[in-house]
């Protein structure tokens, strides 16, 4: 099956610092999704992004296809960011198969 | 709008007890699933329906059973619980094949 690689799997950030998430896969892609999970457990969504760029407030995304990576971007971290971010695809032609997910980066923002 | 809602959320059961998570959307998507989670990893797929009448195996099947009762709702059964299967489960739907996933809330499970 695909497989996915997230780096860094841990970084501390003081509150206001930058950082930019890696996600790695290893085939190609109909679908790449990167969640937050909060402290709580709940995995919100944040982008739906196969391909191209987006943005969301401080959020941001890029995904090339071509060379099977995508980064997220995270700028002038608060300490509500802080959580485990999961990067998750599903393969080219799987059509209805699930998504596989990375292991995950877990961000801590420090006051 | 709801969207994917899971019950119960917390459950504690002795091992070799019986029970099923229950999953519902009303997003009037064709396709559900769901994921365990255990610590410090990500989601694996247990078992998914991708449309009204069909379920298929994912990574993780063994020990669990599933049915798609109607469009809305999938649930997962544990026959014989056993403490390896302690983890947090998530349901999860889609609509079709280029559209994201949306996920329910989670059901923290612990068995003893």
């Amino acid at each position: 099956g695909i497989q996915v690689e997230q780096s860094p799997p841990d970084l501390i950030l003081q509150e206001g610092a930058n950082s930019t998430l890696r996600c790695n896969f290893s085939d190609s892609v109909n679908n790449l999704q990167w969640f937050h999970q909060n402290p709580w457990g709940q995995l919100i969504n944040l982008f739906y992004i196969p391909s191209g760029t987006k943005q969301n407030g401080r959020l941001s995304a890029t995904t090339v296809a071509t060379e099977r990576y995508s980064l997220l971007y995270i700028s002038s971290s608060q300490t509500t960011d802080s959580g485990v971010y999961f990067c998750a695809v599903e393969m080219l032609g799987g059509g209805a198969d699930g998504l596989t997910f990375g292991k995950g980066t877990h961000l801590i923002i420090q006051p | 709008n709801a969207g994917v809602t899971q019950t119960p959320k917390f459950q504690v059961l002795k091992t070799g007890q019986s029970m099923t998570l229950q999953c519902a959307q009303d997003m009037n998507h064709n396709s559900m699933y769901w994921y365990r989670q255990d610590p410090g990893m990500g989601l694996r797929l247990i078992y998914y329906s991708a449309s009204e009448g069909t379920t298929d195996k994912g990574e993780v099947p063994n020990g669990y059973n599933v049915s798609r009762l109607n469009k809305r709702e999938f649930s997962l059964r544990l026959e014989s619980a056993a403490p390896s299967q302690t983890s947090v489960y998530f349901c999860a739907s889609k609509t079709g094949t280029f559209y994201g996933y949306t996920f329910g809330s989670g059901t923290r499970l612990t068995v003893v």
